[in-house]
């Protein structure tokens, strides 16, 4: 089966200018994941959708980050404006959802760099 | 907030056991425990998972404790290719992960 596909896989920015990470998750996976992984640490969830419903956005910096996954498939996940603390690698994930026990596919992930 | 400990480092030689720890002291009792590695410029791959019995697959073995506090992540008989950091994860929650060195 194709994998979780992400793009760009790296883009190059100055702050306070704006992007947007796009993600295809697995077909059929119902649970959507956007990770932030900063250079030596452990993926951060950001935001979990569940179909097209968000099912934790806690972690989400919501004043200038969005993200929105409209028909319950394929996700994007929006900077505006980007910081210097925003370099980054945005790993997307899917999962079928619904199970306690419900394992995570994860992208190749979109590096950022915000000069 | 769940929260997993593991150590920094670990190193290996090749074709030798391998034994990664993990507390995970605030797991409930419903949560299952997931491994995952990340290979170099990689997103994290599942390695495997468990609720309470000790569970094998095609990559590595999952030793549990019986209080679910705690667990170990074996690879039998390290490889080069399993060079990576290693996460133990709670409630979708990464830490900082075990970097796994392996020589040859």
């Amino acid at each position: 089966e194709a994998g979780v596909a992400q793009s760009p896989r790296y883009k190059i920015i100055e702050k306070r200018q704006s992007v947007a990470f796009w993600c295809n998750p697995i077909s059929g996976h119902a649970t959507l994941y956007w990770y932030q992984q900063i250079l030596g640490q452990g993926p951060k969830l950001l935001i979990q959708f569940q179909n097209n419903g968000v099912v934790d956005d806690s972690q989400l910096p919501k004043d200038r980050f969005s993200a929105e996954r409209l028909k319950g498939v394929d996700s994007t996940l929006k900077i505006q404006p980007a910081k210097l603390e925003d370099s980054a690698v945005y790993l997307c994930a899917s999962s079928l959802g619904g199970i306690r026990a419900n394992v995570l596919t994860f992208g190749a992930g979109s590096r950022l760099t915000v000069l | 907030d769940a929260k997993t400990t593991q150590p920094n480092s670990m190193e290996s030689n090749e074709e030798e056991p391998v034994h990664l720890p993990c507390n995970h002291s605030t797991i409930s009792g419903t949560d299952y425990i997931h491994w995952y590695r990340q290979l170099p410029s990689q997103g994290p791959e599942y390695v495997i998972h468990g609720l309470t019995s000790n569970v094998n697959n095609r990559m590595a073995s999952l030793a549990i404790a019986e209080d679910r506090k705690s667990s170990t992540l074996i690879l039998h008989r390290a490889t080069l290719r399993d060079a990576a950091v290693y996460y133990c994860i709670d409630k979708l929650i990464f830490g900082t992960g075990t970097r796994l060195q392996v020589f040859p």
